[in-house]
């Protein structure tokens, strides 16, 4: 089965500070990555996926499949940054239970 | 374009009372889930349905029930709400990229 890894629930890091939001997986095929971001009190929305390799809002992550990562980053923090993360991976094939979220990383930006 | 429609938004019940949360959506998605979010849990998955009349468990489904009405609607019952089923609940949807509800704030007195 697969599994999807945030090993930090909290990162606090200052504004203007790059930011990193770490994301491991476990899966033998070839999956499909996402991070979605949910701001305070909204739904969850879709941030960006591997396979349109795009930045948005300033964010990127690169899929390293020798590492088994999905790693999360960006340059320069913005307050508005600040909101619950998730990492998600959809294996190949997809499936109601192909679908696998990590438990999340709260990133808070200090002014 | 509504996409993933939950109600109530909020709700607050008495121990053992019950209830059913309603979900639909309207993009012709076969999969759909429930999950439910706690601080410090993340998102648990408690039911997901792969397509109509199709539905398995997930992390945490003890206490809850689905049913998968038709392709559109997916709803949740708690039958005998307990405290500890005091949460966010949010329904989703996908066929490769998932859209969410709302969600719903219960809180179980």
């Amino acid at each position: 089965a697969q599994r999807v890894t945030q090993p930090e629930k909290l990162l606090s890091v200052f504004k203007g500070a790059p930011v990193e939001l770490k994301c491991n997986y476990s899966y033998s095929g070839s999956p499909e990555l996402f991070w979605y971001v949910q701001y305070s009190r909204q739904r969850l929305q879709l941030l960006l996926r591997h396979i349109s390799r795009e930045s948005i809002k300033g964010f990127t992550a690169d899929l390293n499949k020798g590492e088994t990562s999905f790693h999360l980053k960006k340059p320069f923090a913005q307050e508005e940054d600040s909101a619950m993360y998730y990492c998600a991976l959809l294996r190949s094939g997809g499936g109601a239970d192909g679908l696998t979220f990590g438990k999340g990383t709260h990133l808070i930006i200090q002014p | 374009n509504a996409g993933v429609t939950q109600t109530p938004k909020f709700q607050v019940l008495k121990t053992g009372q019950s209830m059913t949360l309603q979900c639909a959506q309207d993009m012709n998605h076969n999969s759909m889930y429930w999950y439910r979010q706690d601080p410090g849990m993340g998102l648990r998955l408690i039911y997901y349905s792969a397509s109509e009349g199709t539905t398995d468990k997930g992390e945490v489904p003890n206490g809850y029930n689905v049913s998968r009405l038709n392709k559109r609607e997916f709803s949740l019952r708690l039958e005998s709400a307990a405290p500890s089923q005091t949460s966010v609940y949010f329904c989703a949807s996908s066929v490769y990229q998932a859209f969410f509800g709302q969600g719903t704030r219960l809180t179980v007195v």
